[in-house]
């Protein structure tokens, strides 16, 4: 069965470092999302992507997120400079097309940032 | 703005059914799921239910809307080990297509 994966599983960082989280949707899905969930709270809408480019962001995607489609199969999620507050589980999710709504969500990278 | 809620906790024993409930606040929502989230683990779509339903069941699952209340449930007959989990409800914004989430319950099946 297709699945959602995403790489790495953890990633620690240091304040102020770059990092890029990376996701393969599943092969004909056409809009992609990512999540992140902080440790005991909810899991908040970051962005949707459709089409190679923004369709939606939460307040959370400022300045210093960015997403990218690099080739037909990665989506990728870059934090500039990151600081300890984007310590959590980002998990990036896909659907196939207009028509669909199940959205499948990858494993989730954990990211602790020191 | 849109907001979903659950109790965080719930615990039964093997073989009895079990509950889990939501409220959500936006009455456009067109689709509300439920999704399980195993230790170390992603989100598993588990089942969802369209707007204009009341009820769908999925083989042990059972989900009850009401949508004058706002109120979501999942029902788990006969509930074994491996049903431990958290159980997210979530339900899709009118617009955009992006998932509002609840804060998840934490379902313990004790044998």
């Amino acid at each position: 069965e297709p699945e959602v994966t995403q790489t790495p599983s953890h990633q620690v960082t240091q304040m102020g470092q770059e990092v890029i989280l990376r996701c393969v949707p599943i092969s004909n899905h056409l809009y992609f999302y990512w999540y992140r969930q902080i440790l005991g709270q909810k899991v908040e809408f970051l962005v949707s992507f459709y089409n190679n480019e923004i369709s939606e962001k939460s307040e959370i995607f400022d300045d210093q997120f960015s997403v990218e489609r690099p080739d037909g199969s990665n989506f990728t999620l870059k934090i500039r400079s990151t600081k300890l507050e984007d310590s959590a589980m980002y998990f990036c999710a896909s659907i196939w097309g207009t028509g669909g709504h199940e959205q499948y969500f990858g494993p989730g990278t954990r990211l602790t940032v020191t | 703005g849109e907001d979903v809620e659950q109790s965080l906790f719930l615990s039964v024993r093997e073989g009895d059914s079990s509950v889990i409930n939501c409220t959500y606040t936006d009455s456009s929502s067109t689709y509300l799921y439920w999704y399980k989230q195993e230790p170390g683990a992603g989100l598993q779509l588990l089942t969802y239910i369209f707007s204009n339903m009341d009820m769908k069941q999925d083989q042990r699952l059972t989900v009850l809307l009401n949508k004058k209340d706002k109120h979501l449930s999942l029902r788990i007959a006969d509930t074994q080990t491996g049903d431990s989990a958290i159980y997210f409800c979530a339900e899709k914004a009118d617009q955009g297509g992006k998932l509002i989430f609840g804060q998840g319950t934490e379902l313990s099946v004790k044998p």
